[in-house]
């Protein structure tokens, strides 16, 4: 069966613009988490989506937001972005919320900020 | 304190050398999910194994093996006969009910690096 779908697979924006990732799950899961991956600090949680519904969220401002679909897709979106923006934004779905089951993850988004 | 701690931040062997990745963890829960996840140079996380609380059977999947004790809250990997296919990027990881979520926890990782 397909995996986890990120498009795009690469970012070039400018600072204070906005930026749309997606994310669609492999069929069948309906949570989707999405982290943020920097050298310096290892790989961050940014929020869980089940059945459309936030049901987690990681400690980032409010500039970090997403939505899930009807299909399970889902989409993060960053507002004004900042340098510090610049990072491998990987998306990772479940069959159960909070992954007990374990994740499979997409091949991530690298966004850079300039 | 962290609850998964990989105290091995790089590490080099040579090809056919055994290697073995520690991990820590801390919980209060008594019902937990440990994980490995592999990160090769391309990016994608990949899964490698699921544990749960109650089942501390070590698990042996080809040149991998996995050690898990709870009386030391550890939960090891270690890959026989090291290729350099192997070099990636480990994370070891923790689910737990937390705040009322189920919330996962990954560890810092650990480099691993195979010489030819």
């Amino acid at each position: 069966k397909a995996g986890v779908t990120q498009t795009p697979r690469y970012l070039i924006k400018t600072r204070g613009q906005q930026v749309t990732l997606s994310c669609s799950p492999i069929s069948g899961h309906r949570s989707v988490s999405w982290y943020q991956q920097t050298p310096g600090q290892g790989l961050q949680f940014l929020f869980e989506y089940f059945s459309e519904t936030q049901r987690n969220k990681g400690n980032f401002p409010g500039r970090f937001s997403g939505r899930q679909f009807s299909n399970s897709r889902s989409e993060m979106n960053v507002s004004t972005l900042e340098l510090g923006d610049s990072a491998l934004y990987l998306c990772a779905s479940s069959l159960v919320r909070g992954a007990a089951d374990g994740y499979t993850f997409g091949s991530g988004t690298r966004l850079t900020v300039v | 304190a962290q609850k998964v701690t990989q105290a091995q931040t790089e590490i080099s062997v040579v090809e056919k050398e055994d290697v073995t990745l520690d991990c820590v963890y801390e919980t209060r829960d008594t019902t937990y999910y440990l994980f490995w996840y592999k990160q090769p140079p391309s990016g994608e996380l990949v899964f490698l194994i699921r544990r749960n609380s109650f089942d501390e059977q070590n698990e042996i999947s080809g040149r991998y093996s996995w050690n898990f004790q709870k009386s030391t809250s550890s939960f090891n990997f270690t890959i026989t006969a090291s290729q350099v296919v192997d070099s990636a990027v480990y994370f070891c990881a923790l689910s737990e009910r937390t705040g009322g979520y189920q919330k996962v926890t990954f560890g810092t990782g650990t480099k691993l690096q195979v010489i030819p």
